[in-house]
C-alpha cells in the first residue's frame, strides 16, 4: 500500500492564480482531511470528508474549496491564491469507525506552498 | 471550546537523556489523546494513543498516560536517541456533529538530540 499520496511537493503561485492539490488514498478509508501548517501553530483543519459526496468545513475553510466524488480521491482547490495561503499542507485519512474517536489519522507528506 | 497546550520549545538533550514533553488539555466529555511525530520532511504519523482514564500508550520506548484528574498526557521516554529528532505533536479527537470526531492539535515541540 502506498498509502496516502500528495501532488505536488512544492509549488510557487502568484496572487490570484488557482491551483488544485491532490490527495490519494489507498487504504479504503471513508473519512479523509486537509489541514495546513503555520509555523509554531500546529495543524488547523481545513475540510474534511465523511465519504464520497460528503464534505464539510474545518476550522479554516475561506479561500478553499474540496470534493469527494470517490473514496480515494480529496482535491483542495484555491481558487485566488493569497500571500495568507503561503502554508503547509497535509492530507489525512482515517476509518473513524465505531464513532468513538479512537481512530488514527494517517499522512501524506505534504505540499509545500508559497503565494507571492 | 477544547484545545491543547503543551511545551514550548525547542527542546535540546544529549543523547541517552530522559525527555519529558508536557501535555494538557480541556475538553468536554471523555475525549481519545494522541502522540504524533514528524520527522524532517515528512508528514504525521502516529506515535501512541490512549482511549480512557488511565490507559497508558507506548510505542518506541515512548510512553503516555492518560491521566483524567489533572488533564495531561504528558509524553516520556527513558534515553532518547538522536534519531529521535522531530517535532511531536498532542492532539485530543472530539465530536465534530453526529458520530463524527476530529482531531484538535497542540502547536509542537521540536526536539533536537545530540550525539
Amino acid at each position: 500500500n502506498a498509502g496516502v499520496t500528495q501532488t505536488p511537493k512544492f509549488r510557487i503561485l502568484k496572487i490570484g492564480q488557482s491551483m488544485t492539490l491532490q490527495c490519494t488514498q489507498d487504504m479504503n478509508h471513508n473519512y479523509m482531511y486537509w489541514y495546513r501548517q503555520d509555523p509554531g501553530m500546529g495543524l488547523k483543519l481545513i475540510y474534511y470528508s465523511v465519504g464520497a459526496g460528503i464534505t464539510d468545513k474545518g476550522e479554516v475553510p475561506n479561500g478553499y474549496n474540496v470534493s469527494r466524488s470517490t473514496t480515494e480521491d480529496f482535491p483542495l482547490r484555491l481558487e485566488l491564491a493569497a500571500p495568507s495561503q503561503t502554508s503547509v499542507y497535509f492530507c489525512a485519512s482515517s476509518n473513524n469507525g465505531g464513532g468513538r474517536g479512537t481512530d488514527t489519522q494517517y499522512f501524506g507528506p505534504g505540499t509545500r506552498l508559497t503565494v507571492l | 471550546g477544547d484545545s491543547v497546550t503543551q511545551m514550548e520549545g525547542p527542546v535540546t538533550l544529549s543523547e541517552e537523556a530522559f525527555l519529558t514533553i508536557n501535555c494538557t488539555y480541556t475538553a468536554t466529555g471523555y475525549p481519545s489523546l494522541f502522540w504524533y511525530v514528524q520527522y524532517p520532511g515528512e508528514g504525521l504519523q502516529l506515535l501512541l494513543k490512549a482511549t480512557k482514564a488511565d490507559d497508558k500508550g507506548s510505542n518506541k520506548g515512548f510512553e503516555a498516560t492518560y491521566r483524567k484528574e489533572t488533564t495531561s498526557f504528558h509524553l516520556e521516554k527513558g534515553s532518547v536517541q538522536v534519531s529521535d529528532s522531530a517535532v511531536y505533536f498532542c492532539a485530543l479527537s472530539v465530536p465534530s456533529g453526529g458520530s463524527n470526531y476530529k482531531l484538535t492539535f497542540g502547536k509542537g515541540t521540536l526536539l533536537t538530540v545530540n550525539p
